[in-house]
């Protein structure tokens, strides 16, 4: 059936670097992809989202790119805070109302 | 503003009970989902309720039920509960036009069934 996967379970990186965190998707009639932010405990926050006619959006201090020759989709993030730490979801939408289909996260790690 | 907020944050159930959890949605949404996340995976989809009716359904079997109500709000009700329905609960919202994609969740209701 279809998934959305992630590369990578895990990431560390230094306090001022950027991170890149990766997710493969499988329905390529996904039209719309979101990324979100999970803190212990909490919910899935928003972070940012995309529509397949687009291959790159900004926000603050994020950035998501989307392949979709290769079925790919990253979030970037510029100048990674020790607030950034947390589970980053990957999902894809568009072909059901409300269905969103999330990967199975990764966990980011920010080190000071 | 307040977002979505969810009720009971956590709960403690038999096997064999019924459990009611229940969400407000955020002002001036009027869509709701409901997601069940077991430790360690993402969120999977329950169902979505709009306009009081269930519009979507995802792979769940019929113990799980919903109802939304005039105000938006909803409630997920689980009837004989099993072991594997512990999960952390999760209802999200979404505002008119947006195909209830953009989803915005609450903090969850932690299920565990003994």
């Amino acid at each position: 059936g279809e998934s959305v996967g992630l590369h990578l379970p895990t990431l560390s990186v230094q306090e001022g670097d950027n991170s890149i965190i990766n997710c493969a998707y499988s329905n390529s009639a996904s039209d719309y992809f979101i990324w979100y932010k999970q803190e212990s405990g909490k919910g899935p926050q928003f972070i940012i989202d995309i529509r397949s006619n687009m291959d790159k959006r900004q926000g603050q201090r994020v950035t998501v790119l989307l392949n979709k020759t290769v079925k790919h989709l990253s979030l970037q993030i510029a100048a990674t805070q020790p607030g950034d730490s947390a589970v980053y979801f990957c999902a894809e939408g568009g072909t059901s109302y409300g269905k969103l289909t999330f990967g199975q996260g990764t966990i980011l790690t920010v080190h000071p | 503003d307040a977002g979505v907020t969810q009720s009971p944050t956590h709960l403690i159930k038999t096997r064999g009970q019924q459990v009611t959890l229940r969400c407000s949605p955020k002002s001036g949404h009027d869509t709701v989902s409901w997601y069940q996340q077991a430790l360690g995976q993402g969120p999977q989809f329950i169902f979505q309720y709009y306009e009081e009716e269930e519009r979507q359904r995802g792979n769940f079997p019929d113990r799980f039920s919903g109802h939304q109500f005039p105000n938006y709000s909803s409630e997920l009700n689980v009837n004989a509960l099993l072991l594997g329905d512990s999960a952390l609960y999760l209802c999200a919202s979404s505002r008119p036009g947006t195909g209830g994609e953009k989803l915005f969740f609450g903090s969850g209701t932690q299920l565990s069934v003994l």
